[in-house]
């Protein structure tokens, strides 16, 4: 069964780099893997999104192994606006808007 | 901007009622999504819609019905309340030919409680 699993939370400091990955043990062949940033009382909000290798916007990098099994938002100099929580999508690999497979999100706090 | 609004951001019922949630999206997007987000859980698909009068279900579908009758709107029909569908419920849209990108619009939520 295809599953995704992320850090429940992670804390950092204004001006730091943060990594959170995320693991999709069962990946679709085709599948872009998607990071998503919600605040309280909002919807998610579409950051970044990749295939392979290493993609950058102008909000996040994300990094995507061979395998493809796992992959890594990296926020650069995180703010207090940062704090949020992450989450990671990935269609399985049976396929079909279906499978969508979100995380269960990665709570950041940044502090001053 | 794109721009998706649901129609309630709190709503209480009580067992038993027949609940609506309506979702609203003004970009012409053939894909639309119904999502339920509970704590610990992430966000997990309900049904989705990929042109009108078109429906497929998600992962837990079961206790829901959908209707898009209209490409603009997708409605969320809880046909008889129960409290474990107490959670937030949250509506999404997606451009054309998006395909495997999962690069949804989200709206803003709707807080249901089920008494």
């Amino acid at each position: 069964l295809a599953k995704t699993t992320q850090p429940i939370s992670m804390d950092s400091y204004e001006g730091q780099e943060v990594n959170i990955t995320c693991s999709h043990n069962n990946i679709a062949t085709n599948d872009y893997i998607t990071w998503y940033q919600q605040f309280p009382s909002q919807g998610p909000r579409f950051i970044i999104q990749g295939y392979k290798t290493k993609v950058t916007n102008e909000v996040a990098s994300l990094f995507i192994p061979a395998d493809r099994k796992s992959s890594t938002l990296s926020l650069p100099r995180v703010s207090l606006s940062d704090t949020a929580v992450y989450y990671c999508l990935v269609g399985a690999a049976e396929g079909g808007y279906n499978k969508l497979i979100f995380g269960a999100g990665t709570r950041l706090a940044v502090h001053p | 901007d794109v721009k998706v609004t649901q129609s309630s951001r709190y709503l209480v019922k009580r067992t038993g009622e027949k609940v609506f949630l309506e979702c609203v999206q003004d970009m012409d997007h053939e894909n639309m999504f119904w999502y339920r987000q509970d704590p610990g859980l992430g966000l997990r698909l309900i049904y989705f819609s990929y042109d009108v009068k078109m429906k497929e279900k998600g992962d837990i579908p079961e206790g829901y019905s959908v209707s898009r009758e209209k490409k603009e709107r997708f409605s969320l029909i809880l046909e008889s309340a129960s409290t474990n569908q107490t959670s937030m419920y949250l509506c999404a849209s997606s451009p054309p030919g998006s395909g495997r990108t999962y690069e949804q619009y989200f709206g803003p939520g709707t807080r249901l409680t089920v008494t």
